[in-house]
């Protein structure tokens, strides 16, 4: 069955380092979409970045990056010199062609708190 | 600027009455959805559509109806709203053709059933 999983409930780092966030998939699919977006505290969701599964170099956007990691089923966000304004819901998605293949499945969010 | 639009952004009902949530996308995305979010379930999906005329059900789609009279506009329909539908209520459009889907949220429309 198709599930996305993040293991990491909430993480608080200090401004300026470096955060990596977790996040692993299962799908039957050889071919398939993973996405993070950001949930901020006013409730607005945001698409960050997408990495699609038949390419080999990971996906950056600004100071986000991912990990992917494709024999693990692995996609790590990683935000590079965190900021106040990070502090976030993040969230994992992934779209495979299984199924009903307009359907996105998430995982359940990581909590980030960026403090000063 | 291309967005995602919904209205109203808060809403109070009273258990039994009719609730109409209404999304409007500038996109020119095919795709639409409508998703609740709840503490402890992330987002769910209640109803999608391919285009004008289109709508098909979510994961959650019971007590919920859905309208696509456009490519623009996309409507959930609330007939007889029961207080465990008070949510956050999220819509998105997205284009596979273009950019794999990538969907796009509006604001959310928060509601509250009495």
């Amino acid at each position: 069955a198709q599930k996305v999983t993040q293991t990491q409930t909430s993480i608080s780092v200090m401004e300026k380092t470096t955060v990596t966030m977790d996040c692993v998939y299962e799908t039957r699919d050889s071919s398939y979409f993973l996405f993070w977006y950001k949930q901020t505290a006013s409730g607005e969701i945001v698409f960050l970045i997408r990495q699609d599964s038949y390419k080999k170099e990971n996906a950056t956007e600004g100071h986000y990056s991912l990990n992917f990691q494709k024999p693990k089923s692995s996609i790590g966000l990683i935000i590079t010199a965190t900021q106040i304004e990070d502090s976030a819901v993040y969230f994992c998605a992934m779209r495979d062609n299984v199924g009903d293949n307009s359907k996105l499945i998430w995982g359940l969010g990581t909590s980030l708190v960026v403090n000063p | 600027e291309a967005a995602v639009t919904q209205s109203p952004r808060n809403k109070v009902a009273v258990t039994g009455g009719k609730v109409t949530l209404s999304c409007n996308q500038t996109n020119n995305h095919n795709n639409m959805y409508w998703y609740r979010q709840d503490t402890g379930h992330g987002l769910r999906l209640i109803h999608y559509s391919y285009g004008a005329g289109s709508t098909e059900k979510g994961d959650i789609p019971d007590g919920y109806k859905a309208s696509r009279p456009s490519q623009e506009n996309f409507s959930l329909i609330l007939e007889l709203a029961t207080p465990s539908q008070t949510s956050v209520y999220f819509c998105a459009s997205g284009d596979r053709d273009n950019n794999q889907d990538t969907q796009y949220f509006g604001p959310g429309t928060r509601l509250l059933v009495l």
